[in-house]
């Protein structure tokens, strides 16, 4: 079966600043997407950013990077130049390879970013 | 229209209530979830549908009974809940199972 980790419970980082959640999963697949959702007081959950197994290459959105080691089962989330709205509940989430694939998100236990002004 | 709407935002049911979550979403998604979330824990599978039918079922106690009626809509109907039932019910759709979800932003559930 597949786990995420997310070891950090809480970060917190000062306004304009870059901070990185941290997240390990455990899988033999060797195909299947990670995913960044973010889930601010308003309780909806908003993905941030997405990576595809077999793409070598880090996924960026904006202000949002990623590195993905496939090797050591790491996908790290950077967040940029923060600001005061990136104050959420961070998930770190994944979901096996579409052929045969139930559908089924498997969750971090979250990171929840403070950001300071 | 990307939006997925969730009705009510907010409902307080007795145990011995009747009611049901109601899910929207009209960007042709196909895949229809709810998830249950508690209080700063990361939400939890309860169904899948597929093209109007049910593929999966997380185990869940029959007190909860989905509905898909048709491609845009998901009800989630509740009977003789519990109080540790009381959580955040997010939906979710996507366009095929290798898209990303577009989340509703939850019916918060307080059962007494």
């Amino acid at each position: 079966a597949q786990t995420v980790t997310q070891s950090q419970p809480e970060m917190s980082v000062q306004e304009a600043e870059t901070v990185t959640l941290s997240c390990t999963y455990d899988t033999s697949e060797s195909d299947y997407y990670l995913f960044w959702y973010k889930q601010p007081p308003s309780r909806q959950m908003i993905l941030v950013i997405r990576q595809e197994a077999y793409k070598q290459q880090n996924a960026t959105e904006n202000r949002f990077s990623v590195n993905f080691q496939k090797a050591a089962k790491s996908f790290s989330l950077k967040i940029s130049d923060s600001q005061l709205g990136d104050a959420a509940m961070y998930f770190c989430a994944y979901r096996s390879n579409p052929s045969g694939n139930t559908g089924k998100l498997i969750f971090g236990q979250g990171t929840t970013l403070q950001v300071k002004p | 229209d990307t939006e997925v709407t969730q009705t009510p935002k907010h409902l307080v049911m007795g145990m011995t209530n009747k009611k049901s979550l109601k899910c929207e979403q009209h960007m042709g998604h196909r895949a229809m979830y709810w998830y249950k979330q508690k209080a700063k824990k990361p939400p939890e599978l309860m169904f899948v549908y597929s093209y109007e039918k049910l593929s999966i079922n997380e185990s869940v106690p029959s007190r909860f009974s989905p509905e898909c009626p048709n491609s845009s809509l998901l009800n989630l109907h509740l009977h003789a809940l519990q109080p540790e039932d009381s959580a955040l019910y997010l939906c979710a759709s996507s366009q095929t199972w290798d898209e990303k979800l577009f989340f509703g932003s939850g019916t918060q559930l307080s059962v007494l």
